[in-house]
């Protein structure tokens, strides 16, 4: 059963950078039939799609978020990583991995990690 | 940029019908998905392109789409099915969209 667990800092400083990664286990990230994605929900809100990676390192962005967002991956590890630059309150958020079926006009998430909340504060 | 619309509420008593919609633009082009989360929980998905139910996910839960509007219908609602509804989709460019979410209260 394919598992995916969040990782990383619970606070970061505005301005600053906020990485996060993402582990996967009980399948292999290179499998070529899915993307990897992040999405986000800021507390009480809505869900926000970030962008999501292929195993060869191929992204596409939400074009909102994409001038301060990078993903990448790592296939030894069977992890793939984001980061946001320049953080601001705005960016206070629970953020998710999942795996991004992707395909023609099919794009859905499933299954999804458990979600790490991440608040942007001096 | 691209939205889907749900109505920010929906109230229905055990045993009955639920109907929460979404609507967008590019749904007759692209499929949508729809999206279980209870507080302090992931989403789970319980619709996918538009009609298919995973595996695990009750019969009670169906998806049906009519032009720009889908529809998640939840037959014979459970206590348990209380919980925010999320439709999602994608635009022309790929770029994955969700609805605002729906809250679904059991009287």
């Amino acid at each position: 059963q394919l598992q995916l667990q969040e990782s990383g800092p619970g606070l970061v400083k505005p301005s600053e950078t906020l990485s996060l990664t993402c582990t996967v286990s009980g399948g292999s990230i290179s499998s070529s039939s899915y993307y990897w994605g992040w999405i986000r929900q800021p507390p009480g809100k809505g869900l926000e799609w970030i962008g999501s990676i292929y195993y060869s390192g191929s992204t596409y962005y939400n074009p909102s978020l994409k001038s301060r967002v990078t993903i990448s991956v790592d296939t030894s590890k069977n992890q793939f990583s984001l980061k946001l630059s320049s953080v601001t309150a705005a960016d206070t958020a629970v953020y998710y991995c999942a795996r991004h079926w992707n395909g023609g006009n099919a794009n859905w998430f499933d299954p999804w990690g458990q979600g790490t909340l991440v608040t942007v504060s001096s | 940029s691209y939205e889907l619309t749900q109505p920010p509420s929906v109230s229905v008593s055990p045993g009955q019908t639920a109907r929460i919609t979404c609507s967008g633009d590019a749904l007759p082009k692209q499929y949508a998905y729809w999206y279980q989360q209870k507080p302090g929980q992931a989403p789970v998905l319980v619709i996918y392109k538009d009609s298919e139910r995973p595996s695990g996910i009750p019969e009670r839960f169906s998806g049906s789409s009519s032009g720009t509007t889908v529809t998640l219908t939840i037959s014979g609602v459970q206590a348990e099915d209380e919980a925010d509804y999320y439709c999602q989709s994608a635009d022309s460019s790929g770029t994955c969209v969700f609805g605002g979410g729906t809250k679904l209260t059991v009287l």
